[in-house]
């Protein structure tokens, strides 16, 4: 199956720093990809919808100066956390979509990356 | 409003059998998707069912009726290893994905 990889699995910064987040699709061309959010025993919030070449389109109250998406191939996509707060720690986690994948349009997700803000 | 409800949580027996249901109310239907997520991990695709009826899928089957608004996943010959969240999620009509909260499936010995 197709392979979604992102980096770091785990951070921890200080706050008032900013942590870059990458997803990359392996083995798949990913026009658009997705950015969730996860808070402990809770399902998954989206963040925002990462198109290739194009703006991000950020779901209501996600702040987008402060959650910097960049969608600069089919292949990579950033999550910048700036001026990290104690309150931004969580698991994050991004997706992409196959375009070859047709009316499944399967989601495929990354591992994850828990981001701690001390 | 969007609504997908799913049970919080589910307790089975190892080797037994155990149905996750999932009910949903959308904008629109455009296919319904079950993952699963282990504690810690990214959720990983299961299965997808667009038209009504059953899917198998090795021990992992999932059903579809449409006009019920209603789907549930089964698994069978239940393994430890089976321990996990289950989630359910809905592709509205403007092809966005809608998330149940997820269901906590414990496999005892």
């Amino acid at each position: 199956g197709a392979v979604v990889s992102q980096h770091p699995s785990r951070v921890i910064c200080k706050s008032g720093t900013s942590v870059k987040i990458e997803c990359r699709s392996l083995d798949f061309q990913a026009t658009t990809m997705f950015w969730y959010r996860q808070f402990p025993k809770k399902s998954l919030m989206l963040m925002a919808t990462s198109n290739e070449g194009s703006k991000a389109t950020y779901e209501q109250g996600v702040e987008k100066d402060k959650f910097l998406i960049n969608h600069a191939s089919l292949t990579l996509s950033t999550l910048t956390v700036t001026s990290a707060h104690p309150e931004d720690s969580s698991f994050y986690i991004c997706s992409a979509r196959d375009v070859l994948a047709g009316e499944t349009d399967t989601q495929y997700f990354g591992p994850g990356t828990r981001l701690t803000v001390l | 409003g969007q609504n997908i409800d799913q049970p919080t949580e589910m307790t089975a027996t190892e080797g037994a059998i155990v149905q996750i249901n999932c009910t949903y109310q959308t904008s629109g239907f455009n296919g319904l998707f079950w993952y699963q997520q282990h504690a810690g991990e990214a959720p990983t695709f299961l299965s997808y069912n667009v038209l009504d009826g059953l899917e198998e899928k090795g021990r992992f089957s999932s059903f579809l009726s449409r006009s019920k608004g209603y789907s549930y996943l089964l698994l069978k010959e239940l393994q430890m290893k089976d321990s996990a969240s289950y989630l359910c999620a809905v592709r509205d009509s403007n092809y966005q994905l809608i998330w149940g909260a997820g269901t906590k499936l414990i496999i005892k010995p």
